[in-house]
């Protein structure tokens, strides 16, 4: 089945920063990758998401790249802030809706 | 901005025993999902539920789990017989559309089996 693997597992960086967190999958049938933001105590959190026809898109600080030859997916955080700290799941699926989780990248930002 | 809901927040049990967790969709979609995360794992799919039917269900699913939704609102998750490795955290996640579409999470139950 579709396996997504996440890099790096940790993540330091200074505030203003900027974070790059990568993802790769296996199945090349996956059209949509979405990102979510975890804090402690709550539930994912959707924050960008990209579909397979697209190859970047951005969201104000937060951008999002996709390369479909090499199956593997980025989410960029540009002018990093203390509160971007979380841990961060990308996920893939294949329209049947099913999120396939990558384990997660723990992302501390320090003023 | 709409949201997904889930109660309780923290749900104590023991073993063998039958727990039922709880969650309101967003008003407006129509898929709905339920996926626990065991702490400091990732998130694992574990069923997902369309017209009153299940559509697709994980390993993790077997005979002890069962969703249901009891009226217009409300989507349920039902363990029968609780085990201790049952305890994570269960969220649930309800999305407008099938395929490519977004899907948003409550802030889940935390699951403890003594």
């Amino acid at each position: 089945g579709e396996n997504v693997e996440q890099h790096p597992s940790t993540l330091s960086v200074q505030e203003g920063d900027s974070a790059v967190i990568k993802c790769t999958y296996s199945d090349s049938a996956s059209n949509y990758f979405p990102w979510y933001k975890q804090e402690l105590g709550k539930g994912p959190q959707l924050i960008i998401d990209i579909r397979s026809n697209v190859g970047e898109k951005k969201d104000q600080r937060i951008a999002v790249t996709l390369n479909k030859t090499a199956k593997h997916f980025s989410l960029h955080i540009t002018e990093t802030q203390p509160e971007d700290s979380a841990v961060y799941f990308c996920a893939a699926s294949k329209g049947t809706d099913k999120l396939i989780f990558g384990t997660g990248t723990r992302l501390q930002v320090f003023p | 901005e709409p949201e997904v809901t889930q109660t309780p927040s923290h749900q104590v049990t023991q073993m063998g025993q039958e727990v039922i967790l709880r969650c309101v969709p967003i008003s407006n979609h129509l898929y709905f999902y339920w996926y626990r995360q065991i702490l400091g794992q990732k998130v694992e799919f574990l069923v997902s539920f369309y017209n009153n039917e299940i559509s697709e269900k994980s390993e993790i699913f077997d005979d002890q789990f069962s969703v249901e939704r009891p009226d217009g609102s409300n989507f349920t998750l039902k363990i029968r017989s609780t085990k201790l490795e049952d305890s994570a955290m269960y969220f649930c996640a309800s999305s407008a559309g099938q395929g490519a579409q977004p899907q948003h999470f409550g802030d889940g139950t935390r699951l403890s089996i003594l």
